[in-house]
């Protein structure tokens, strides 16, 4: 089983929905973040929390930490929305709390 | 700020060549981070440096892979000799160190690497 899982894997949505896309994790972790990578293949970090609820723009980002879930929402979505969304986690070990484990992705694509 | 700031961006090289690949992190971030992303196994940490010694290479393959920081604002990834199975993208990325609460990581714009 994967330390970290995302879904959906795909998801298509027309322009102006509202889309959720999902993070649940299995470990004790001291950070989560939220990544962007575009079909050109860069990565952007576009949140990253520990608790609670952070808001940028039209994304939204919220973690559970007692049931091990983190969602992003994005509103009034996009065609410059698609890209892949990268749950990843940073774990409570020794020595490793700056490391990232990934989740598998969810390709988002919008449809105009 | 410039960012991460990776070369090259595309390499194309032959079996058995030496490949490597460069990195420079943004300025004052003393965690750096090499990553291989594939298809198959989607996004893997190869190896951390903090602080220019490396923490943890765990990730690292197999001794054909060898990473070195010189010093804060520079960093390689070797690979010698390549072979048709290193083809991937290669990020690097970089972070502020302090506290459990973890910190943003910021990533290059990755290499892509094809060994035929």
């Amino acid at each position: 089983k994967n330390e970290v899982e995302q879904s959906p894997q795909n998801l298509t949505a027309q322009e102006g929905e509202f889309i959720t896309i999902n993070c649940s994790y299995s470990v004790g972790i001291s950070a989560l973040h939220w990544l962007q990578q575009h079909p050109g293949g860069g990565i952007v970090s576009l949140f990253m929390l520990s608790s609670g609820k952070k808001k940028h723009g039209r994304l939204i980002a919220t973690i559970n930490i007692q049931e091990k879930h983190s969602s992003l929402h994005i509103t009034a979505s996009h065609p410059r929305d698609s890209a892949v969304y990268i749950c990843a986690v940073s774990l409570l070990s020794s020595g490793s709390a700056r490391q990232l484990t990934f989740g598998s992705g969810t390709q988002l694509t919008v449809l105009p | 700020d410039a960012g991460v700031i990776q070369s090259p961006r595309h390499e194309v090289t032959e079996m058995g060549q030496e490949v490597t690949l460069r990195c420079k992190p943004i300025s004052g971030h003393n965690s750096l981070f090499w990553y291989r992303q594939t298809m198959m196994r989607g996004l893997e940490l190869l190896i951390y440096f903090n602080n220019n010694v490396p923490i943890d290479d765990s990730g690292m393959p197999e001794d054909r892979f060898s990473a070195k920081m010189p010093n804060a604002s520079f960093s390689t990834l070797k690979i010698q000799p390549s072979e048709p199975r290193d083809s991937a993208v290669y990020f690097c990325a970089s972070s502020r160190t302090g506290g459990l609460g973890g910190n943003t990581i910021y990533f290059g714009e990755g290499s892509w690497l094809t060994v035929v």
